[in-house]
């Protein structure tokens, strides 16, 4: 089951530059998107979310871009900062009608921030 | 800030035992949730719980499987009978009273098999 595809297992930046974390879905029923942060010995932590109407949404150094016709999100983080360093996990669901919000998750990316 | 706690982080259990896996979820949130993640793959869905029912279960979620809400503050994952292939992390999530799909996530369990 690859609905939902990180095909970027890691990524290297320097603090202050940007990352940018690419996500891709199969499913053309998602209509919600969402990117989680996880670190070690810790579970999945809510970053930022967009919805299907939408193709941007930000919030504060967080970024998620939408693009429909591509089945295609992607999360920029500017400036990027060695806290950031964790495990990214893109994830999707389809609202409304039955869903009582359950996500599909992409494999991850391990993004690494060097000072 | 309100957290899920689970226990306990880390359950060795043999093959065919059944083990019970605890959580708490944030008080007034009222859709419960299992993941999993096995060993360097996907955070996986396991089964989605509301106003004391399944609402919705993955083909994970197989007869082996069970959640139950005992009281008005856990919510339980049993495992009746243990296979290897169940070692993983066990994660707990709960949303509140509206629907919330950025829900909040427990530092899960690390159940191995042996």
């Amino acid at each position: 089951d690859q609905q939902v595809k990180q095909n970027s297992p890691s990524l290297s930046v320097q603090e202050g530059r940007i990352s940018i974390l690419n996500c891709d879905y199969t499913n053309s029923m998602f209509d919600y998107f969402l990117w989680y942060k996880k670190y070690p010995a810790e579970g999945p932590t809510f970053l930022i979310s967009i919805s299907s109407i939408k193709d941007k949404n930000e919030d504060g150094r967080f970024t998620v871009f939408l693009n429909k016709s591509a089945k295609h999100l992607s999360l920029h983080i500017v400036p990027s900062q060695p806290g950031d360093s964790a495990v990214y996990f893109c994830a999707a669901t389809k609202t409304g009608g039955t869903s009582y919000g359950k996500l599909t998750f992409g494999q991850g990316t391990i993004l690494t921030v060097h000072p | 800030e309100p957290e899920v706690t689970q226990t306990p982080s880390h359950q060795v259990t043999q093959m065919g035992q059944e083990v019970i896996l605890r959580c708490v979820p944030i008080s007034n949130h009222l859709y419960f949730y299992w993941y999993r993640q096995i060993l360097g793959q996907k955070v996986e869905f396991l089964v989605s719980f509301y106003n004391n029912e399944i609402s919705e279960k993955s083909e994970i979620f197989d007869d082996q499987f069970s959640v139950e809400r005992p009281d008005g503050s856990n919510f339980t994952l049993k495992i009746r009978s243990t296979k290897l292939e169940d070692s993983a992390m066990y994660f707990c999530a709960s949303s509140g009273l509206v629907l919330n799909y950025g829900y909040t996530f427990g530092s899960g369990t690390r159940l191995t098999v042996v």
